[in-house]
């Protein structure tokens, strides 16, 4: 079975830049996966995934442009520029395997120090 | 605006069958133009992706879940709900309900809140 594979935790400087990746257990990801970045908060109740990223690059309504997505080599990539402090939250991909199927990455978990 | 409202019992007995509603507002569940998905995550753990109905009744499961889950829907109510059986301790989750487009697949929006769903003796 297809695994979706993000890192697990990454730290940014407040105003720096990071990337998040997101990859297959096998093969490439590209734009024909469709992949979305969601963005959970900690501590907000309820905790419902906010829509960051959808098909690759497309930012949801109401989604700062320091947030954009990508493919870079065979993973997609989501990458905040100018981080803020309230960008400290887990961030999941979602790919789109086909056959009508999608998989949840294991979600990031980004500080912010 | 789109709204989606998940509804259902917050306690399961362990090899009884979990079964929750998601509710429609704002726009109509027949649209040639997306599928509804249910979504769950257990307690400090990541998102699960467990599957998605389209308004003709065409389902699709994760196939992990395949064999327990079935989902289904109303459109004389604007509702879709999920069915999960022989539940145990592990499916124990907030199960959330969510729009997808039919064309960008993996694209969820708007969610509901989310419901928790304990299973316990």
């Amino acid at each position: 079975q297809t695994v979706v594979t993000q890192g697990p935790s990454f730290s940014v400087s407040p105003g720096g830049t990071v990337t998040l990746t997101c990859g297959l257990s096998s093969g490439s990801v590209s734009t024909s996966n469709y992949p979305s970045w969601y963005q959970q908060t900690p501590g907000q109740t309820p905790r419902t995934p906010r829509t960051l990223i959808y098909n690759t690059n497309t930012r949801s309504s109401g989604v700062p442009d320091r947030f954009s997505g990508s493919i870079l080599g065979n993973q997609a990539a989501l990458t905040i520029t100018g981080a803020q402090a309230d960008d400290e939250s887990d961030y999941y991909c979602v790919i789109y395997l086909g056959g009508g199927i999608s998989v949840f990455g294991g979600g990031t978990k980004l500080t912010v120090l | 605006q789109l709204q989606l409202q998940e509804s259902g019992p917050g306690l399961v007995k362990p090899s009884e069958t979990l079964s929750l509603t998601c509710t429609v507002s704002g726009g109509s569940i027949r649209s040639s133009s997306f599928y509804w998905n249910w979504i769950r995550q257990p307690p400090g753990k990541g998102l699960e992706w467990i599957g998605k109905i389209y308004y003709s009744g065409t389902t699709y499961y994760n196939p992990s879940l395949k064999s327990r889950v079935t989902i289904s829907v109303d459109m004389s109510q604007n509702q879709f709900s999920l069915r999960l059986n022989s539940v145990t301790a592990a499916d124990t989750a907030v199960y959330y309900c969510a729009r997808g487009d039919y064309t960008v697949d993996s694209w969820f929006d708007p969610w509901g809140q989310g419901t928790l769903v304990t299973v316990s003796s």
